[in-house]
């Protein structure tokens, strides 16, 4: 089946710097990915859809400058929290779907705990 | 408002008992009603999922059952067992490639 890998799984990271989290794709292409925020015994929130090769589409109230993603092959996709403050401690979350297959193969990564000290 | 409401947001079943998840949605969705299983620290797996053009979906000890016209939709787990106790989330495809997906619910499978 397919397979979303995220890294790292936990980072933690002082006030005032950047993070970077990568999803990929292991064994499909994905020209679409998702990425989801998750607050503790919370549901999951989109907050942008990453678009290989063009700019990713943000969700509203989400801050376009604060996470930055990058889509720049067809297997990886990126999410940089950039000046993390402790309010954006959190659970990332990626998802994609092989091509053809839509929300029937949708699979989620494994997570990001991102911790801001 | 492109909602899931999903309740209880918590349950505790009895080992063998039946674990009932009930899910409504307010506007008009379109071709998709999956379930997710998320164990703490991992992302959503999906469990089972349903078109609305079916009623009812089996596989194995979990069972969807979808009423279009009350707009709602509900997880059956038969036989419940201890390492059924993770959180469990609905969704829905609103008619483009997003999921909402339901507020969660925490279950309990207790000996």
């Amino acid at each position: 089946g397919a397979v979303v890998s995220q890294h790292p799984s936990r980072v933690i990271c002082k006030s005032g710097t950047s993070v970077k989290i990568e999803c990929r794709s292991l064994d499909f292409q994905a020209t679409t990915m998702f990425w989801y925020r998750q607050f503790p015994k919370q549901s999951l929130m989109l907050m942008a859809t990453s678009n290989e090769g063009s700019k990713a589409t943000y969700e509203q109230g989400v801050e376009k400058d604060k996470f930055l993603i990058n889509h720049a092959s067809l297997t990886l996709s990126t999410l940089t929290v950039t000046s993390a403050h402790p309010e954006d401690s959190s659970f990332y979350i990626c998802s994609a779907s092989p091509p053809g297959q839509g929300f029937y193969g949708y699979t989620f990564g494994s997570g990001t705990r991102l911790t801001v000290v | 408002q492109q909602q899931v409401k999903q309740s209880p947001q918590s349950l505790i079943v009895q080992k063998g008992g039946i674990s009932i998840i009930n899910c409504a949605y307010e506007n008009t969705a379109f071709d998709y009603f999956p379930w997710y299983q998320q164990f703490p620290g991992k992302g959503p797996a999906l469990l089972i999922a349903i078109r609305p053009d079916v009623s009812e979906k089996k596989e194995g000890r979990f069972t969807i059952s979808f009423n279009k016209s009350a707009k709602q939709f509900s997880l059956h787990i038969m036989d419940s067992q201890p390492g059924d106790s993770a959180t469990y989330f609905c969704a829905a495809n609103f008619g483009n490639e997003k999921l909402t997906f339901g507020t969660g619910t925490r279950l309990t499978i207790i000996p």
